[in-house]
Parts: structure tokens; sequence; C-alpha cells
């Protein structure tokens, strides 16, 4: 367990809405990630963050924003939902160990947009 | 990691039996790799890991071998049980920081009673 709290879990909502996600993290990471993941591709990275106000685009950023104003929140925004956005998104951090930076997932945030 | 289209590959075994799942990852440059599981409806857990300098790492019930020349990944579950159904997945980084790690997109594991 990653201390990472995705809300809300569940969501439906209207194309051309905004929706926000919310990560939450207790053990101070510096590193946090907001993934996609969609039937027949792998985990794939949205945008990312390295420290407070620090972010950066991934593989899949277009109609994505994010924001990290503290050390424990990092906020996924859709600005103006589209159906091509339904998916389940997953908040991450990584941990360095011995081996390497390992990255640990929250549980899911199921987006549907109608 | 494994290139699918858009139905998982799946592997089907009979409880008892040990299972292996295999990877082939993209980069010859990848120094760490992952396994992961995840159970329908929940978040990837971390399974294994193995640095690049080893060809082989074990844990409870599961091993992980990695063979650099082929660029190959198994995962190896011991005595698998209906609690190991699940879809597997590796993952790959190319370096320091999490944002390089590139993820297949998995192996559906059915385990038999």
């Amino acid at each position: 367990d990653a201390g990472i709290t995705q809300s809300p879990r569940h969501k439906v909502t209207e194309t051309g809405t905004p929706v926000t996600l919310r990560c939450h993290q207790t053990e101070n990471h510096r590193y946090m990630y907001w993934y996609r993941q969609d039937p027949g591709h792998g985990l794939r990275l949205i945008h990312y963050s390295y420290g407070v106000k620090d972010t950066d685009k991934g593989e899949v950023s277009d109609g994505y924003s994010v924001s990290r104003s503290k050390t424990e929140d990092f906020l996924l925004t859709l600005e103006s939902a589209t159906s091509s956005q339904t998916s389940v998104y997953f908040c991450a951090i990584s941990s360095p160990n011995s081996s390497g930076n390992t990255i640990y997932f929250g549980e899911g945030s199921w987006l549907t947009v109608v | 990691g494994e290139s699918v289209g858009l139905h998982l590959p799946t592997l089907s075994v009979q409880e008892g039996d040990n299972s292996i799942i295999n990877c082939a990852y993209s980069n010859s440059a990848s120094d760490y790799f992952i396994w992961y599981k995840q159970e329908s409806g929940k978040g990837p857990q971390f399974i294994i890991d193995i640095r690049s300098n080893m060809d082989k790492r074990q844990g409870q019930r599961v091993t992980v071998l990695l063979n650099k020349t082929v660029k190959h990944l198994s995962l190896q579950i011991a005595a698998t049980q209906p609690g190991d159904s699940a879809v597997y997945f590796c993952a790959e980084n190319l370096g320091t920081g999490g944002f390089k790690t590139i993820f297949g997109a998995g192996t559906r594991l059915f385990v038999k009673a």
C-alpha cells in the first residue's frame, strides 16, 4: 500500500463538461503520475509531477491539465470531456529502492463520458 | 512490453500447476524491470522486480527470469492458486525517473479449480 487515494472512484459525465480527478498521497513522495488504461493498450502516461508546481507532459497529454499545489495532492483536469476520454485513470507515485524507481498505483478512477 | 491487440493473451492453468507468463520488452537500454498483477476493478500491484545486471530473482512463489540477449522477461508462479487469477503485465524502465517506465498490455491468467 503506497498510501494513495483517488477520488472520485467512479464518475459519469457529459461531453463538454469539465472534470477533475484528485490524487492524494500520505507518504511525501516527490514524483506523482497520472496514467490512463484502455483495452489493448498498456498504461499510458498523461502527466507527471516532480515536485510542487513542477509538472511535465507524458505520452498522451492532449486534452488534460494537471496541478500540484501541495506535495500530497495531484489533480488531473479534463477541461472539456470527450467520449475518447472514457477510461480508467490511475494515479501513481514512484519510490526508489535498491533496484530502481518502482511505480506504485492507486485503485483507479473509472470515468465515463456520455 | 508485449504488443497485443484488443484482446489480451490468455493463459489457463490448473490449480496447483506452475504458470509461466512471458513478456517481450522493447528497449535494449532498459535497465530495470517490474511485474505487476492487476485484479478486476483494482489498481496494478507490484509483484517483483529485477535489474538488468541479474538474470533471475526469486520471491515468494514467484520467480522472474531476464534474458537480455533476446529482450525477454518471464514470470513464473509456483503452485498456482485461484487467487492468482488476474492480468499480469511487465514494465521496463529506461533510466532514472519513473516517467521513463513503459508498460506492456498484459496477459490474463485463468486458474481452473
